[in-house]
């Protein structure tokens, strides 16, 4: 099993630019998540799934979109990429929300200039 | 209002010493579950430990240890005879029954110094 993947690994883009990060898992988990992580403000909530077809904002959803179009993946977009989203992407599944531990992707670095 | 602190930013240890990371968190909710995360220069995040609220029991793992206290709203984490591989930034979090997603704490970032 691969358990969680991420793509890409690095991405450099310029303000106002799009893209999007795929997370892939294949151990059929129910929730998803995706996560950012800055120096100093440990791991924030972006958005997440309870399952295929569904998704809910987190902590800090602003200037990003999501999908679960297949329960084994979920997609991250910015549409128009600022500064401010410059930081380190981490999806992550579990098999229930609240009580079963999180398995994590390698993350995704992103620098926006 | 629901919370996770850990109040160390840093440590530092030499090798072989033990070291405690604190986690504190607060919840209304009788049922709730805590979680440890280690994550190594590497940067991936590995799950270590989950507790539930109804298991006060310390547990011990190896090196590892965790003493959760409901009456002070503590989960830490101990390594006894620490080791460079040790070294990471560690995570606690708290996952509660009403919501369908977790808490992570800033973190701590551990050095353990040959």
């Amino acid at each position: 099993n691969a358990g969680v993947t991420q793509t890409p690994k690095f991405r450099v883009l310029k303000t106002g630019q799009s893209m999007t990060l795929l997370c892939a898992q294949d151990m059929n988990h129910e929730y998803m998540y995706w996560y950012r992580q800055d120096p100093g403000m440990g791991l924030r909530l972006i958005h997440y799934s309870v399952g295929e077809g569904t998704t809910a904002k987190g902590e800090v959803p602003d200037g990003y979109n999501v999908s679960r179009l297949k329960k084994q993946n979920f997609l991250l977009g910015l549409e128009s990429a600022a500064p401010s989203q410059t930081s380190v992407y981490f999806c992550a599944s579990s098999y229930e929300g609240r009580s079963y531990e999180q398995y994590f992707g390698p993350g995704t670095r992103l620098t926006v200039t | 209002a629901q919370k996770v602190t850990q109040a160390q930013t840093e440590i530092s240890v030499v090798e072989k010493e033990d070291v405690t990371l604190d986690c504190v968190y607060e919840t209304r909710d009788t049922t709730y579950y805590l979680f440890w995360y280690k994550q190594p220069p590497s940067g991936e995040l590995v799950f270590l430990i989950r507790r539930n609220s109804f298991d006060e029991q310390n547990e011990i793992s190896g090196r590892y240890s965790w003493n959760f206290q409901k009456s002070t709203s503590s989960f830490n984490f101990t390594i006894t005879a620490s080791q460079v591989v040790d070294s990471a930034v560690y995570f606690c979090a708290l996952g509660k029954t009403s919501y369908d997603k977790v808490i992570f704490g800033p973190g701590t970032s551990l050095s353990v110094i040959p």
